[in-house]
């Protein structure tokens, strides 16, 4: 399809494994965002990535967290030693470019359960 | 991490009547957006403002951008049925290498029993 795509849908895992969750940015988008939804809340903002720049990741909670994005195009987004409040609606965005924020368009996101 | 206050949290619709919600926010922003998110989907955006007291229509849908640049509203009219679901607004500085939105925790539209 044309929008943004994300993987798995849903993950469960438990406490302490590793798990990474997947972005297919739209073709040709530069940037790309990740964001975290805890139930009931707003969107958290995780980090960003735009074309070759290093990465703004001053929203990542723990060191835990590291995303990664090759070749300009796909970003997997890793969880380390996941614990239970990690658990949430991660989003991936992405836009054509960096300076336009009503062009972020959202994947359907990775529900995530650590148990 | 920053949010920004929306209320109210939740509401109930009759279809046919009138919606409002709004958004502040102790920071200064210079765009302000609102989404739609249906279960099991991203959000969506609806309205987007970058001008301090911008009156914006789509559709049914009209939204301002307070002068103060701390806050904004989102009003519905003559809902329907399928206006629920769950309403973000979102706020952004642009111009610098900063690309997040910051969003609040939303306003979820419910049909009334």
């Amino acid at each position: 399809g044309a929008g943004v795509s994300q993987s798995p849908s849903n993950k469960v895992t438990e406490k302490g494994k590793d798990v990474e969750l997947r972005c297919d940015p739209i073709s040709g988008h530069t940037a790309l965002y990740w964001y975290r939804q805890s139930l009931g809340q707003g969107l958290e903002f995780l980090i960003y990535f735009q074309g070759n720049s290093a990465p703004d990741k001053s929203g990542l909670p723990s060191d835990r967290f590291s995303a990664e994005r090759t070749g300009g195009s796909v970003s997997t987004l890793t969880i380390q030693r996941t614990q239970q409040e990690d658990s949430a609606v991660y989003l991936c965005a992405s836009s054509p470019s960096g300076r336009a924020p009503e062009t972020q368009y959202f994947g359907p996101g990775t529900r995530l359960l650590v148990l | 991490g920053q949010q920004l206050n929306q209320s109210p949290q939740s509401m109930f619709i009759q279809e046919g009547e009138d919606v409002s919600m709004n958004c502040t926010s102790s920071s200064i922003f210079n765009t302000w957006l609102w989404y739609k998110q249906d279960p099991g989907e991203g959000p969506v955006l609806l309205i987007a403002l970058y001008k301090a007291g911008e009156l914006t229509s789509n559709g049914r849908l009209t939204a301002q951008f307070g002068i103060t640049r701390k806050d904004s509203f989102l009003n519905i009219s003559a809902s329907i049925p399928s206006d629920v679901g769950i309403y973000f607004c979102a706020g952004a500085n642009y111009g610098g290498s900063q690309g997040n939105l910051i969003f609040g925790k939303g306003t979820k539209l419910s049909v009334k029993p």
